[in-house]
């Protein structure tokens, strides 16, 4: 069964700057999705990044990007000119490829954002 | 086009008593899963439906907890005679037949109390 492990349940970032939230999953497949949620105080479950086991090429998002290192097993997610709004809890996610399957996550990485 | 629409946002019961939690997948998704998130935890799978059918229930507790999602009309969590360990955020998540696969849109949840 797949795991993933974030190692940082607390991280905090001042505004403007960069920060990077660490993932890293354990699985026996080649192929495979992996993503970023973000959970502000609502509580609701936003998409923030996705990327496909298969592409090489790291994913992004406007202020978003991820660095994934398939061989490492490792996905983290950059986040640039932090703002305000970027204070949540961020979760990474796995999941199997088909035409649909259920999502692991981590435990989550609070970051607080601070002017 | 709604996003995926879950009610009630905040449900109490007292132990013993029945819920029922209710979630509407965005229009063109078949497919729902529940999760579950305990305070200060990750959202951990429950079960995935499509129409009529129960595809992987692997994640659901064998005694009290039910779910359906009929032909017509909204996929339900039931819990029977809860206890205070239910208390915990419920999600609900839904993805389309076909187009992009593996992104799931979440509700935002029901916040579930036990007394």
């Amino acid at each position: 069964a797949q795991t993933v492990t974030q190692s940082q349940p607390e991280m905090s970032v001042q505004e403007a700057e960069t920060v990077t939230l660490s993932c890293t999953y354990d699985t026996s497949e080649s192929n495979y999705y992996l993503f970023w949620y973000k959970q502000p105080p609502s509580r609701q479950m936003i998409l923030v990044i996705r990327q496909e086991a298969y592409k090489q090429q790291n994913a992004t998002e406007n202020r978003f990007s991820v660095n994934f290192q398939k061989a490492a097993k490792s996905f983290s997610l950059k986040i640039s000119d932090s703002q305000l709004g970027d204070t949540a809890m961020y979760f990474c996610a796995f999941a199997y490829t088909g035409t649909a399957s259920k999502l692991t996550f981590g435990t989550g990485t609070r970051l607080q954002v601070t002017l | 086009n709604a996003g995926v629409m879950q009610n009630p946002r905040h449900l109490v019961r007292r132990r013993g008593q029945e819920a029922r939690l209710r979630c509407s997948p965005m229009k063109g998704h078949s497919h729902v899963y529940w999760y579950r998130q305990l305070p200060e935890e990750g959202l951990k799978f429950m079960v995935y439906l499509q129409k009529e059918n129960i595809i992987d229930e692997s994640g659901m507790p064998k005694e009290r907890f039910s779910a359906e999602f009929p032909k017509e009309g909204p996929s339900i969590l039931r819990i029977q005679q809860v206890v205070r360990g239910d208390s915990a955020a419920y999600f609900c998540a839904s993805s389309p037949i076909t187009g992009v696969q593996n992104i799931q849109y979440f509700g935002a949840g029901t916040r579930l109390s036990v007394l």
